[in-house]
């Protein structure tokens, strides 16, 4: 069964270091989202992506936040300047049509 | 505003035991639902969705009930395994706008014991 995989599983990095969090969609898919979740907190949603360009993103993804998707099989979200306060799991997730969103398993971010 | 909330942060049930866990809404404008489960170091997994022109969906032992008339959703689960156990969220999605973004609620823990 497809599935959603992202890498790495988990990313230790320094305050202020830029950090790219890397996710593959299921290959059909056309809506790709990143949501993150603070320990214990529930997933929140940072910012979707349709047709290369943003669709929809959060109060929570500002200026220091920035997606991609390269080539056809990679997304990817990248943090310019990391906080203390980024340290969260990581979500990816696709979708063929408006509607059901798979999850990947995650990146635990840890920043120091 | 919009909010997605679970009405009881842990369940413990018996193996073998139905499970209902609940969860209210207050955006009357949401499409779709959907239930995931979370276990610990995971992603959330799709157990079921229902659109909001539906009452009920049943799937593989889980059936999802939606009352529109007092935004209320809930997972039935029957006969309850330890596999079960996890971190159960109700999400909603209002797909006008092109965004889909999810909004989930805080989540219900449910133990299965044995």
């Amino acid at each position: 069964e497809p599935e959603v995989t992202q890498t790495p599983s988990h990313q230790v990095t320094q305050m202020g270091q830029e950090v790219i969090l890397r996710c593959v969609p299921i290959s059909n898919h056309l809506y790709f989202y990143w949501y993150r979740q603070i320990l214990g907190q529930k997933v929140e949603f940072l910012v979707s992506f349709y047709n290369n360009e943003i669709s929809e993103k959060s109060e929570i993804f500002d200026d220091q936040f920035s997606v991609e998707r390269p080539d056809g099989s990679n997304f990817t979200l990248k943090i310019r300047s990391t906080k203390l306060e980024d340290s969260a799991m990581y979500f990816c997730a696709s979708s063929l049509s408006t509607d059901t969103q798979y999850f990947g398993p995650g990146t635990r971010l840890t920043v120091l | 505003g919009e909010s997605v909330g679970l009405h009881l942060p842990t369940l413990s049930v018996q193996e073998g035991d139905n499970s209902i866990i609940n969860c209210a809404y207050s955006n009357s404008a949401s499409d779709y639902f959907i239930w995931y489960k979370q276990e610990s170091g995971k992603g959330p997994q799709f157990i079921i969705d229902i659109r909001s022109n539906m009452d009920k969906r049943q799937g593989q032992r889980v059936t999802v009930l939606l009352n529109k008339t007092v935004k209320h959703l809930s997972l039935q689960i029957a006969a309850t395994q330890p596999g079960d156990s996890a971190v159960y969220f109700c999400a909603e999605i209002k797909q006008a706008g092109g965004g889909n973004k999810l909004t989930f609620g805080t989540g219900t823990q449910l133990k299965v014991e044995l």
